[in-house]
């Protein structure tokens, strides 16, 4: 079965840092790009940043450049969002979302985790 | 960033009817589209891609159509496990890869 299961969601102050990870399994992770998207009730889902099978190209949204970190280990089968300088407004739920391709991101996200909570605040 | 409106942001409907739900990208994306449905507490699940292309195990109701920037969802014949939220999404210019609000899809 494919799976994505994600892990490292909690309560963190203003200011201070939380990594998400993301386990895989059920399929070749090396094979195919890897999304964080999140969602809010009242921002809807937003994308936050995305991984190509090979990390030889990361990109993110401009809320989270420069503060988010999205790396991987297929060796691990395994996905992860370093998030610094946490913000009020990082609150959501993040989902880890597997590519429909390897890199070009035309096809859509068809797997995605239960998602992980993560609240932001003082 | 390319903004993607989706209308109505709901609709009531009874099983058995035609859904249909519009999806405006605010430039050309050419059919670079993906719709996705969402239930109450659950993740979403890709529906369709590349605009019209039906993902594995969906059922052949759904159908999706458009290109540059006008795109459609129908769905034929609503089933009372297609009570959901619908979302669009664009893949043509990223970063970054944008969503609609969703359309929610009530029974009647």
């Amino acid at each position: 079965e494919v799976q994505l299961v994600e892990s490292g969601g909690g309560l963190v102050q203003p200011g201070r840092s939380l990594r998400l990870s993301c386990a895989a399994s059920g399929f070749t992770f090396d094979d195919y790009a890897m999304h964080w998207v999140r969602q809010t009730p009242g921002k809807g889902l937003e994308w936050v940043s995305a991984i190509t099978w090979n990390s030889g190209t990361m990109i993110y949204a401009d809320s989270v450049k420069g503060r988010f970190t999205i790396s991987r280990d297929n060796a691990k089968n395994s996905l992860y969002l370093q998030m610094n300088s946490l913000r009020t407004e990082d609150t959501a739920l993040y989902y880890c979302v597997k590519d429909n391709g390897p890199a070009q991101y035309y096809y859509g996200m068809d797997v995605w985790g239960p998602g992980t909570t993560v609240t932001v605040s003082s | 960033d390319i903004q993607m409106t989706q209308s109505p942001s709901s609709v009531s409907a009874s099983v058995g009817d035609r859904v249909t739900i519009t999806c405006r990208a605010s430039q050309d994306i050419s059919s670079w589209l993906a719709w996705y449905q969402q239930k109450p507490g659950k993740a979403p699940k890709l529906l369709i891609y590349a605009a019209s292309i039906l993902q594995s195990g969906v059922p052949s109701r759904f159908s999706g159509s458009g290109s540059g920037t006008d795109f459609t969802l129908t769905i034929n014949s609503l089933q009372p496990e297609d009570f959901a939220t619908y979302y669009c999404q664009q893949a043509n210019s990223f970063p970054p890869l944008t969503f609609g609000r969703g359309t929610k899809v009530e029974i009647k």
